[in-house]
């Protein structure tokens, strides 16, 4: 089985800030790992996926995260937070049965 | 490419009457859905896996006869919640994966926000 840990519900970052959020992960076979990202009453939105190859991956909107399988990590960043990045974000984690599950998930507020 | 409706986006129904809710593949067959659950301030919890012409198969704790859901097409699956009572009030989100989608691609629709009254 698969599992996601998301620390901090809640993460506040300036404007033009450093945007960190952690994930880390439980899989019983390599995982295929995912961000998204939810605004409010919508769906998800694909920011990134790491499957297999480079463990650096860039996804829309200038987020990127990297794999790290020693300290099953797949944290997310972008360099300089932006207003409109005021979102929910989910880290997911899926094995070959594809069947997603979720971390809690961390609200961001982006402080101008 | 890839984009996945629902309908309705938002329903109020009353308190033991049934609702029906669409999810559409609309530019890709999807040989499998899935449907979740999402609580205010709270994460995705996956609730049944369907594949076209094959019964659905729920997650442990979901009530088969409560969620009934249909995927009788290669782009239509639907959840009706049955005999609805205020605690299903939530968020429903369908996703869908196609046949030339690797193993890991879903695509999300834009939810269902259900209220019973």
């Amino acid at each position: 089985a698969q599992s996601v840990t998301q620390l901090g519900s809640h993460v506040s970052v300036s404007e033009g800030a450093l945007v960190l959020l952690r994930c880390n992960y439980s899989s019983s076979v390599p995982p295929y790992l995912f961000w998204y990202v939810q605004y409010p009453n919508q769906g998800l939105q694909l920011l990134l996926k790491y499957t297999t190859g480079a463990t650096l991956v860039k996804g829309i909107n200038g987020f990127e995260a990297e794999f790290k399988k020693s300290e099953t990590s797949f944290h997310l960043t972008k360099p300089s937070a932006h207003m409109s990045d005021a979102a929910e974000y989910f880290c997911a984690v899926s094995g070959r049965n594809n069947r997603l599950a979720f971390g809690k998930g961390n609200q961001v507020v982006v402080i101008p | 490419g890839a984009v996945v409706s629902q309908h309705p986006s938002r329903v109020i129904c009353k308190s033991g009457t049934s609702v029906k809710i669409e999810c559409r593949s609309l530019d890709f067959q999807a040989t499998t859905m899935f449907w979740y659950r999402q609580f205010p301030k709270q994460s995705l919890m996956l609730m049944a896996t369907s594949n076209e012409g094959s019964k659905a198969t729920y997650e442990q704790g979901v009530e088969k006869d409560k969620f009934l859901i249909n995927h009788a097409s290669l782009t239509l699956s639907t959840l009706t919640v049955t005999s609805a009572h205020p605690e299903d009030s939530s968020f429903y989100i369908c996703s869908a994966r196609g046949q030339e989608a690797g193993p890991y691609e879903q695509y999300f629709g834009p939810g269902t926000r259900l209220t019973v009254t």
